[in-house]
């Protein structure tokens, strides 16, 4: 199953924050999130294993929930190069290594 | 890393033909991946090699998909009697096998197919 991203797109100021999330129905073994320019490839930007994981670098960090059914990407005064389409991509379960990416959420950073 | 090649970038075809893409891998990913990616939408996976036994395949894919990964090196993806429902972006990454937090999947560029 799909995991679903909210927000659908986001339109933000330099600067500014935004959060975007990624939820499924069953837990999840794994969520890695991607950042996607238009016209190119996807690019990793983390992983996280754990419930009640935070990571993160630069200003931009994620966290996935106890349930590990939710995480959250959060970006911190974003910057013009943060636009593009964020994906989060689950894995079920552990050695599957089917990740199955989610509905995806495009953010505008504008200066 | 010389990063994951797939070759060609576009492929224009009419409905009814074959067609194969080919990827290469970064060098020493043990693991390769194909998604596929219509406009707006998340990849969507297709199937996955761990070196050169293919162990997961969607459920989603017709039999007129077939891909290989011969030696466990580049792989390639045949599409047989091409409809225009399979235009879209085909996407492979790779992967090496190690410890869980660093195993990321490294994405080529794609091959843009328009069946028409």
């Amino acid at each position: 199953q799909q995991p679903v991203q909210s927000p659908q797109a986001v339109i933000l100021r330099e600067g500014e924050d935004a959060v975007i999330n990624c939820s499924s129905s069953k837990a999840l073994y794994s969520v890695h999130w991607y950042r996607q320019k238009h016209g190119e490839a996807p690019v990793f930007l983390m992983i996280l294993l754990k419930g009640g994981e935070q990571k993160g670098h630069d200003k931009i960090s994620a966290s996935f929930n106890e349930k590990k059914q939710q995480s959250s990407l959060y970006l911190t005064a974003s910057q013009l190069s943060y636009s593009g389409t964020y994906f989060c991509g689950t894995e079920k379960a552990s050695g599957t290594y089917k990740y199955i990416f989610g509905t995806g959420t495009r953010l505008k950073v504008l200066a | 890393d010389t990063g994951v090649s797939q070759n060609p970038r576009h492929k224009i075809t009419k409905r009814g033909q074959n067609v194969t893409f080919r990827c290469d891998p970064i060098s020493e990913h043990n693991r390769l991946y194909w998604y596929r990616q219509t406009l707006g939408q998340g990849p969507e996976f297709l199937t996955y090699f761990q070196n050169e036994a293919q162990l997961e395949k969607s459920r989603l894919l017709s039999d007129r998909f077939s891909a290989e990964r011969p030696k466990g090196s580049f792989s390639t993806l045949e599409i047989q009697r091409t409809e225009q429902g399979d235009s879209a972006m085909y996407l492979c990454a790779s992967s090496r096998q190690g410890r869980l937090e660093n195993e990321k999947l490294f994405f080529g560029s794609g091959t843009q197919l328009s069946v028409l």
